[in-house]
């Protein structure tokens, strides 16, 4: 079974710019999580998209922002770049969660440097 | 403020120790406490814990709930180089914080041979 794939591997961007970072789940999972890991902060919750739709948000400014298509990937955007979105941002997928707890599955990430 | 702290955060062993690594939490609406494996980039999942003093065990690695006290453990024995990682402990909420997961800073485990 193919696991969480996110791309690129590797971003490097200008201060101001855009990004668009992307990732598939894996197949039969509906939920798609992103988490910013800059260094010395920990993993830091950013976005989960079920169903096409935002169910929460984590305390990130709203330059940063996504969207899941009815396959179920999903796109993480970020406008506007500063130096300390530089990060390796994750993404994770899992079953349905609502009635019950469902473990995350994280992919290998997108290291983004802004210079 | 809902956080999660792990101790220690750096760890040296050799080969062959057991070690046991410590996470607490306090948050509000605990609805699981999860252990992840992080090498390089992909953090890989090890155990979700929902009740209290249920053991879970996969091989060498075993960790165990207490909803009581508001922590948990994980346990690697006869530890080899391969067990080289950060190890995450993260916990979920019910309600308005549902699907985010609030991760410790992790406790960096160096096995030498």
């Amino acid at each position: 079974e193919a696991g969480v794939t996110q791309s690129p591997t590797h971003l490097i961007k200008t201060r101001g710019q855009q990004v668009t970072l992307r990732c598939s789940p894996i197949s039969g999972h509906t939920s798609v999580y992103w988490y910013q890991q800059a260094l010395g902060l920990g993993l830091q919750f950013l976005l989960w998209y079920d169903e096409g739709e935002e169910r929460n948000r984590g305390n990130f400014p709203p330059r940063f922002s996504g969207r899941q298509f009815p396959n179920y990937s999903s796109e993480l955007n970020v406008n506007a770049l500063e130096l300390e979105d530089s990060a390796l941002y994750l993404c994770a997928s899992s079953l349905l969660r609502l009635s019950h707890s469902y473990e995350q599955y994280f992919g290998p990430g997108t290291r983004l440097t802004v210079t | 403020e809902d956080k999660v702290v792990q101790s220690p955060l750096s760890l040296v062993v050799h080969e062959g120790d057991t070690v046991t690594l410590n996470c607490s939490y306090e948050v509000t609406n605990f609805r699981s406490l999860l252990w992840y494996k992080q090498e390089k980039k992909a953090p890989t999942f090890l155990f979700m814990l929902t009740s209290s003093g249920i053991e879970k065990k996969s091989g060498r690695l075993s960790s165990i709930l207490d909803k009581k006290e508001l922590f948990s453990i994980l346990n690697i024995t006869a530890t080899q180089t391969g067990d080289s990682a950060v190890y995450l402990c993260a916990v979920e909420m019910y309600g308005g914080s549902q699907g985010n997961l609030i991760f410790g800073k992790g406790t960096k485990l160096s096995v030498k041979p």
